[in-house]
């Protein structure tokens, strides 16, 4: 599986957008990028995931470049209940394990 | 509600002594895993099954045994051959277990020895 790496922590003003950035340059082909999220001493929660294009949901939205060397993750207006660690992992298709690194804490201020 | 359970919560258990960690998942879903979470780190897989009456070993699986003989339930024994057995243990599952399923996580474990 492609390493991914992000950045330790991040701060986001209430209400405002909080882009998230993930690096995944060795990332094949049959690679997906999926992002969780783990609100403290809590289990992690799914957020999103993409292949090429770019994805939104109730949730967020997932930015792709073209050459998927690198996503964003998008979560339009957060809130403080957003304040979590986020993960960027890639997935090879038909691989069920899930590899997590230290993700990004992002801290929602008020 | 669907979704998935682990039991207890918090547990403590002298060293030396086995322990089984407890989950239950009500979403119909095939496959089930078990990761340990130590403080400031990120999830490390234990085992994992896809299917009833089977499951292979994660990147940490020393220490640990699983059993899956029924799909709904899939517990873990900590047993006194793993050297650090003190972390957040969480349960997850997904429909498949192949292509790109999402996990379910439960809400953990916290285990204690001393």
């Amino acid at each position: 599986d492609a390493k991914t790496t992000q950045p330790p922590s991040m701060d986001c003003a209430e209400g405002r957008a909080a882009n998230l950035p993930c690096n995944h340059s060795t990332i094949s082909g049959n690679e997906y990028v999926y992002w969780y999220r783990q609100i403290h001493s809590q289990g992690p929660q799914y957020i999103i995931h993409g292949l090429k294009n770019n994805e939104t949901n109730e949730m967020a939205s997932l930015i792709i470049t073209e050459d998927r060397k690198s996503s964003t993750l998008i979560l339009p207006h957060a809130t403080l209940r957003d304040t979590a660690v986020y993960y960027c992992i890639a997935v090879i298709f038909g691989n069920e394990k899930l590899t997590f690194g230290t993700g990004t804490r992002l801290t929602i201020i008020p | 509600d669907g979704g998935i359970t682990q039991s207890p919560k918090y547990l403590f258990r002298k060293e030396g002594q086995n322990v089984t960690l407890s989950c239950e998942q009500n979403l119909n879903h095939d496959a089930m895993y078990w990761y340990r979470q130590d403080p400031g780190q990120g999830l490390r897989l234990i085992y994992y099954s896809q299917i009833v009456n089977d499951f292979q070993k994660g990147d940490i699986a020393e220490g640990y045994s699983v059993s899956r003989e029924k799909k709904e339930s899939f517990p873990l024994t900590v047993t006194s051959a793993q050297k650090n057995p003190t972390a957040f243990y969480l349960c997850a599952s997904s429909l498949t277990g192949t292509g790109t399923d999402e996990q379910y996580f439960g809400p953990g474990t916290r285990l204690t020895v001393t």
